[in-house]
This record gives C-alpha cells, structure tokens and sequence, in this order.
C-alpha cells in the first residue's frame, strides 16, 4: 500500500496570507489527523477528522481549519498567516474503528515570512 | 495536554546499546509509541507496546512498560550511526470518540564512529 502524502512539500507565504495544505491517507484509512511541529512547542494535535466530520481539535485559534472529503483525503487551512505559524505540518492516517496505530505523512514544510 | 518527559540528548559509541526513557502521563492511554525523526523528515513508526505488556522485543529494539511509575524505554541494541535521530515517545489521548498523540518534546540520539 503506498503511505500518506502530503502536498506540497514546502511552501513559503508572506503574513496576512492563507495557505492549504493536502493530505491523502493510506488506502482504506478514514481516519486523518493533523499537527504542528515547532522548534519551541514541539509536536501539537491540531485536529481529527473521520468520515467527513472533525471529531476533535487541539488548542489552536479559529484561524485553523480543515475538512474531509467522502474519499477521506484531508485538507488544512490556515488563514490570515502569522510569523509563528513557520511550522513543520504533519497529517497522520489510520483506519478509524480504533484506538490503533497512526502512520505519518512525510510533512509540509511552511515559511512564513 | 500534561507533559510527557523525555531526556533530550544521548550520545553513544556505535555498537553499544542505547536506552530512551520517557515518563507519561494518561494512564488510560491503550497505547504507547516510539517514533523516529531524521532530519527533514515525517515521523516513522519504530514500535509500540499495548498497555497490558511489560516489555515488547522487535528485532534490535526492546520496550519496556511500567505502568504503576509511568515509565516507558526504549533499548536500541548494537547501535549504529544511520540510528541518529529524534526519537519520540507518545501516549494515546481519547475524548469525542477520537484519539490524539501526546508526544514528548524528543530525545536527539547521537551515534559516533
């Protein structure tokens, strides 16, 4: 099977933008979930979702957020970018019935400038 | 989320054993993970250990579990240097029907000639 991607890569935005990041699970998953990885807070639960629907949601601001579509690839959204949001993000997948393994994406790689 | 603790770095001689200790903090968590970070890269799964288990023992990696301390390790015998890298330990956060990862902050492992 092949793994989670993640696109693009990396991605480099200016302040006041918004970005979009993509994410497809391996084959047969619902489950997406997504994080932040910084140098200072390290790796943060930004949001879950399963089957279309956000299950739960990290302690992140409004200006965070995502969607599933019926093929249970994901997408983040990050409006009004801010310099802090320079980050490493990560989707993960799963298959969603229960609490089991989750696998990563290689990461987008955002620079906020 | 509490903190779940990790040393953040460890140096050792290629072909000794290497040993990442973490301290959790959920206690109800089914799992617990170990994942490894290159630079550059996403996270990939080492290991995990059910929360029923003592010790789980996958080819050159050994994990321990004692649940009443809260204390999870990881035992990387004959170390080899493309074994470099961050290493992650992550329990298993559930509410809403959902689970997150909680990790810790990192152990940066460093394997000299």
């Amino acid at each position: 099977k092949a793994g989670v991607t993640q696109t693009p890569r990396y991605l480099i935005k200016t302040r006041g933008q918004q970005v979009t990041l993509s994410c497809s699970p391996i084959s047969g998953h619902r489950s997406v979930s997504w994080y932040q990885q910084t140098p200072g807070q390290g790796l943060q639960f930004l949001f879950e979702y399963f089957s279309e629907t956000q299950r739960n949601k990290g302690n992140f601001p409004g200006r965070f957020s995502g969607r599933q579509f019926s093929n249970s690839r994901s997408e983040m959204n990050v409006s009004t970018l801010e310099l802090g949001d320079s980050a490493l993000y990560l989707c993960a997948s799963r298959s969603g019935v229960a609490e089991e393994t989750q696998y990563f994406g290689p990461g987008t790689r955002l620079l906020v400038l | 989320g509490e903190d779940v603790e990790q040393s953040l770095f460890l140096s050792v001689r290629e072909g000794d054993s290497s040993v990442i200790n973490c301290t959790y903090t959920d206690s109800s968590s089914t799992y617990l993970y170990w994942y490894k970070q290159e630079p550059g890269a996403g996270l990939q799964l080492l290991t995990y250990i059910f929360s029923n288990m003592d010790m789980k023992q996958d080819q050159r990696l050994t994990v321990l579990l004692n649940k009443k301390d809260k204390h999870l390790s990881l035992r990387i015998a004959d170390t080899q240097t493309g074994d470099s890298a961050i290493y992650f330990c992550a329990e298993t956060i559930s509410w809403n029907s959902g689970y997150a990862l909680n990790f810790g902050k990192g152990t940066s492992l460093l394997v000299t000639p």
